[in-house]
């Protein structure tokens, strides 16, 4: 069973297009997130979303915008491409690990998505 | 400073080897420190988590926590080719779900 999917798995377009990445999870987790891989392999956070609230914003461009129509479905739609939106973007969902005071929320990862701007 | 340093190697080491793959951090808030496995071109899984300075040991796999010292490691026994893969810590606040990786160190172990 998939637990987090992201569709599609590569995505390959031209500079100004827009594109739009999906994200599902069938964890039943509540928070969803979206990450970018640069090409220096650096994972940094996008935006995070809880039931359908967001609830992180890193400093992104407005060409991005996060959609969460559902607590299971997250997807992130690119406006106006350029050549530095090139990375592999994971979705994530997270659940709480542990009891008392040692538990912490802890993030699964989907299988990435390639993105390449010509 | 970058709030998690991560040297990214490549390290290669033949197998059976003791490997250890360390980070440091800049924000002493951080409470819990997690170690995501990522192979090529697959998304980051979590490996382990430690709350707090301290040791955790999972099979061949201990996770190492100074909070004195901002320092985070992670040590794997009798590595195994199948270890091969980046190996992240991402340290995290107490009540944020904001995880903060390092850049990953690229680990090979030859057969």
């Amino acid at each position: 069973d998939t637990a987090v999917s992201q569709t599609p798995k590569y995505l390959v377009t031209q500079m100004g297009n827009d594109k739009s990445i999906k994200c599902e999870q069938n964890l039943g987790h509540d928070t969803m997130y979206w990450y970018k891989q640069d090409s220096k392999k650096f994972l940094k956070i996008m935006f995070s979303y809880n039931n359908k609230e967001l609830i992180i914003n890193e400093t992104v461009p407005n060409r991005f915008s996060p959609k969460s129509p559902d607590k299971a479905h997250l997807n992130l739609h690119i406006n106006s491409l350029e050549l530095g939106d090139s990375a592999v973007y994971f979705c994530a969902s997270s659940q709480r690990l542990g009891h008392g005071q040692t538990s912490t929320d802890t993030q699964y990862f989907g299988p990435g998505t390639r993105l390449t701007v010509l | 400073q970058k709030e998690v340093e991560q040297d990214p190697g490549p390290l290669s080491v033949p197998e059976g080897a003791i490997v250890s793959l360390n980070c440091t951090y800049s924000n002493s808030a951080f409470q819990y420190f997690m170690w995501y496995r990522q192979y090529s071109r697959k998304g980051p899984e979590l490996l382990m988590y430690t709350y707090s300075s301290g040791n955790k040991e999972d099979g061949r796999f201990t996770a190492q926590v100074d909070k004195s010292s901002k320092y985070i490691s992670l040590f794997i026994r009798d590595s195994q080719p199948s270890d091969s893969a980046t190996y992240l810590c991402a340290p995290l606040n107490g009540g944020s779900e904001k995880l903060v990786f390092g850049k990953g160190t690229k680990l090979t172990v030859n057969p």
